[in-house]
């Protein structure tokens, strides 16, 4: 079984400031790591994903993660925050190949930034 | 990107009534999609997956008489839920599966039960 932990379901930052949001997993196997962003009245988009390889994912707009497995973590970063980036942040896993595999998904983080 | 509809957005219907819930691929074709269900404060989770001309695959736990999916073509599956209940008030969230894997996820569909 698989099981992914959002801490915080709400994280506030300032426009320009750095934006972390953490994802801790749990996999009996390598894990296939998502991050979606979910905007107001919208569907999730895929923001970055890890599969293999590298373990720091670059994604859209700016945001990156980087998979520990010694951590069991998979968190984003944003180095700083635009008014834009304010929206629902899921984190998910998998344990099959590609993304089209069943996903089980974090309990969200929504993000706010102030001026 | 790829885009995904659903129909309707937001739905509030009489406890006893079936609703259907309409997921569309817009621009291209899907073998397969996927349901899933979103309490408040809670993560999403999967229902089934949809797969075009045949019968879906439920998971553990959900009630495949009570919510009744149907792919009856490439570009859409349909979600009924059946004598809707108030526990049924959730939000239902779709996707549909591109051809290089991806999951293209619709906007969802809020269902309040009365």
């Amino acid at each position: 079984a698989q099981s992914v932990t959002q801490l915080g379901s709400h994280v506030s930052v300032s426009e320009g400031a750095l934006v972390l949001l953490r994802c801790n997993y749990s996999s009996s196997v390598p894990p296939y790591l998502f991050w979606y962003v979910q905007y107001p009245n919208q569907g999730l988009q895929l923001l970055l994903k890890y599969t293999t390889g590298a373990t720091l994912v670059k994604g859209i707009n700016g945001f990156e993660a980087e998979f520990k497995k010694s951590e069991t973590s998979f968190h984003l970063t944003k180095p700083s925050a635009h008014m834009s980036d304010a929206a629902e942040y899921f984190c998910a896993v998998s344990d099959e190949t590609g993304t089209a595999s069943k996903l089980t998904f974090g309990t969200g983080t929504r993000l706010q930034v102030t001026l | 990107g790829a885009v995904v509809s659903q129909h309707p957005s937001w739905v509030i219907c009489k406890s006893g009534t079936s609703v259907k819930i309409e997921c569309r691929s817009l621009d291209f074709q899907a073998t397969t999609m996927f349901w899933y269900r979103q309490f408040p404060k809670q993560s999403l989770m999967l229902m089934a997956t949809s797969n075009e001309g045949s019968k879906a695959t439920y998971e553990q736990g959900v009630e495949k008489d009570k919510f009744l999916i149907n792919h009856a073509s490439l570009t859409l599956s349909t979600l009924t839920v059946t004598s809707a209940h108030p526990e049924d008030s959730s939000f239902y969230i779709c996707s549909a599966r591109g051809l290089a894997g991806e999951q293209f996820f619709g906007p969802g569909t809020r269902l309040t039960v009365l």
